[in-house]
């Protein structure tokens, strides 16, 4: 699986549009961008996934650069309840496990 | 919204006991999942199931780790002889919508098992 970097942390104001960033330089062809997040001790939710097009759900934006290397997940309006590990993960779409990282901690401060 | 559940919440045993872990994933769902998350430490892929068998396990799910799918709605995890470092929070997940075939993975709430 390819691997995946992002900034440990981040602070975003309320109201405000939350861009995280995720590197992953060696992704294949035939893998996808997943991004997750994990609200304190909760189960991890999805957010949303892309192969190379952007895009958009009720919950957030995604964009995919065009040599697909990298990819940054938009928040467009945070809340307090967005406050979470969010993970970048690079995975088949029907593969049979996600590799979690680190993660990027958001939080979001009124 | 279709949901996975999880029970118990919190579970405690003592060092050597055997437990059940129990799941209902998603009645559409064809793929399913066991993760575990040590306190502070990050999510570890466990084992993933599809069709009746195992599809995939990581070096954690060793002799003393099981599933099943007993009567096609419950996903079980059984861990035989308990060892304190086995405590962890424990998450099932499920996959491949039947419809609509998205493969994102779907997450319960977790059972946090406890060995003393």
């Amino acid at each position: 699986d390819a691997k995946t970097t992002q900034p440990p942390s981040m602070d975003c104001a309320e109201g405000r549009a939350a861009n995280l960033p995720c590197n992953h330089s060696t992704i294949s062809g035939n893998e996808y961008v997943y991004w997750y997040r994990q609200i304190h001790s909760q189960g991890p939710q999805y957010i949303i996934h892309g192969l190379k097009n952007n895009e958009t759900n009720e919950m957030a934006s995604l964009i995919i650069t065009e040599d697909r290397k990298s990819s940054t997940l938009i928040l467009p309006h945070a809340t307090l309840r967005d406050t979470a590990v969010y993970y970048c993960i690079v995975s088949r779409s029907n593969d049979y496990k996600l590799s979690f990282g680190a993660g990027t901690t958001v939080t979001v401060r009124a | 919204e279709p949901e996975v559940t999880q029970t118990p919440s919190h579970q405690v045993t003592q060092m050597g006991q055997e437990v059940i872990l129990r799941c209902v994933p998603i009645s559409n769902h064809l793929y399913f999942y066991w993760y575990r998350q040590i306190l502070g430490q990050k999510v570890e892929f466990l084992v993933s199931f599809y069709n009746n068998e195992i599809s995939e396990k990581s070096e954690i799910f060793d002799d003393q780790f099981s599933v099943e799918r007993p009567d096609g709605s419950n996903f079980t995890l059984k861990i035989r002889s308990t060892k304190l470092e086995d405590s962890a929070m424990y998450f099932c997940a499920s996959s491949g919508d039947r419809d609509t075939f998205n493969y994102e993975q779907y997450f319960g709430p977790g059972t946090r098992l406890t060995v003393t």
